[in-house]
């Protein structure tokens, strides 16, 4: 199946903005969703179809998309906002495919 | 509220079969797709197959030969066997509800995860 490749770590000051990408081919026909998850905890969803967030999400989160990336952008970070996050996408064999994961550290 | 919960040995020795079970509530399982994530210690999310109401599945090409999902829609349940496992297999082990939008497939909501040791 398609690799997705996110940057392993970034960080941010507190209530400043950070953008994660995450890039692969099969990101060129579908947007994919973006997952939040803290130490020893599951994964959440934050995003889907490239802008659409579950109910609970904070606006803070958006999506953006163009060629074979999208991108996860927090503007305001917050303390709690530290974590892995991970993108996922599908393939033309409707296989599922994760990002290698991100890890953010708010400063 | 949809809820996910994992149930299946914490244990389990090199070269048997994992067997565990997602039991869903609040929603049909004749709903959606539903699938298995992994995570070994310390890494990141692996896909390892997903299954519909009718029984249809769809899996990893590196996990395909060892996995089988199969769905029990009279007890709203679906559960996944892994064989011939090693001490790679050992991770948390998610259960998840897939959703569809225009294409592009999501889990939206995740099992708490299990966490499934390969060793003698």
């Amino acid at each position: 199946s398609s690799e997705l490749t996110q940057d392993p770590a970034v960080s941010v000051a507190l209530g400043q903005t950070v953008r994660i990408t995450c890039q692969g081919d099969s990101l060129r026909g579908f947007y994919g969703a973006w997952y939040q998850q803290k130490p020893g905890q599951a994964p959440i969803l934050l995003l889907y179809s490239k802008t659409n967030r579950p109910s609970g999400i904070p606006d803070r989160f958006s999506g953006s998309s163009s060629g074979n990336t999208a991108s996860l952008t927090i503007t305001g970070a917050q303390a709690e906002d530290e974590a892995d996050y991970y993108c996922n996408s599908r393939d033309r064999s409707r296989h599922l495919v994760f990002g290698t994961g991100t890890k953010v550290t708010v400063l | 509220q949809v809820q996910l919960q994992e149930s299946g040995p914490g244990l389990v020795k090199p070269s048997e079969t994992v067997s565990l079970t997602c039991t869903v509530s609040g929603d049909s399982i004749a709903s959606h797709f539903w699938a298995w994530i992994r995570q070994p210690p310390g890494k990141g999310l692996e896909w390892i197959g997903y299954i519909y109401y009718s029984g249809n599945t769809n899996y990893n090409p590196p996990l395909e030969s060892r996995v089988h999902i199969s769905i029990d829609t009279s007890k709203n349940q679906f559960s996944l066997k892994f064989n011939s496992v090693t001490a790679a297999d050992t991770a948390v082990y998610y259960c998840a509800r897939g959703a569809e939008d225009y294409g592009d497939y999501y889990l939206d909501y995740w099992g708490q995860g299990t966490l499934v040791t390969v060793s003698s």
